[in-house]
């Protein structure tokens, strides 16, 4: 089973920053099946990023990811007052599947 | 346009049991992998289960041990996850999330790149 371990659990940042958060796996994630969601109070998931580094159908460029093995990065290059949200990592790889416990970005 | 609609949650009692389904819409439900994800509530995310596009193969997760089942019907575009023995911790939002687009024999995983709104199942006494 592939534990994914966010840190940090909490980032506080203001508009216009960058931010980097990153998702460290207990064992390879051999075929880059990692992706990223960001969620909302009371709202569903939402896909950022897939296979890594691949960003999904209307996610602005300002979102990014990148990693290999067990290291993975969400940057995120110029916040947006809307961007304030909790941040997922998962991997796909291999089951059981599993998500990163999350990182709170919140503004500072 | 794409949408996953969960139905089936509420208040049960430990050990009751609950089928929850998720109706498919705007697109090719037979061609996609499913999962279920459920939140307990101020938690995160924790994945449940999975369904191949024909259903022939299904995971879960270790901690469900044996008390869950997951399966579809691609004629009428929906998804279920029946549960039984439930517990307090199974409290939680259970979201259906669609898949890997699966042509044949090949597998194309994208993360899971749609959500249902979710349905909250509380089991208490």
């Amino acid at each position: 089973e592939i534990v994914l371990t966010q840190s940090p659990g909490t980032l506080s940042l203001s508009p216009g920053e960058g931010a980097t958060l990153s998702c460290r796996a207990s064992q390879s994630v051999s075929n880059i099946y990692l992706a990223w969601y960001q969620q909302k109070p009371g709202q569903a998931p939402r896909l950022l990023i897939y296979d890594t580094s691949s960003r999904a159908t209307g996610i602005p460029d300002r979102f990014s990811g990148s990693g290999s093995g067990t290291d993975f990065t969400l940057t995120i290059s110029r916040l947006e007052p809307e961007d304030f949200a909790v941040y997922y990592c998962h991997q796909y790889d291999s089951s059981p599947y599993s998500f990163g416990q999350g990182t709170k970005l919140e503004i500072k | 346009e794409v949408q996953l609609v969960e139905s089936g949650g509420g208040l049960v009692q430990p050990g009751g049991s609950l089928r929850l389904s998720c109706a498919a819409s705007g697109f090719t439900f037979s061609n996609y992998e499913f999962n279920w994800v459920r939140q307990a509530p101020g938690k995160g995310l924790e994945w449940v289960s999975y369904i191949s596009s024909s259903g022939s193969t299904i995971y879960y997760a270790d901690s469900l041990k044996g008390r869950f089942t997951i399966s579809r019907d691609n004629a009428r575009n929906s998804l279920f996850l029946q549960m039984n023995s439930l517990r307090a911790e199974d409290t939680a939002v259970y979201y259906c999330a669609r898949g890997a687009l699966q042509l044949g024999s090949d597998s194309f995983p994208t993360g899971f790149d749609y959500w249902g709104q979710g349905t909250l199942v509380t089991v208490s006494s």
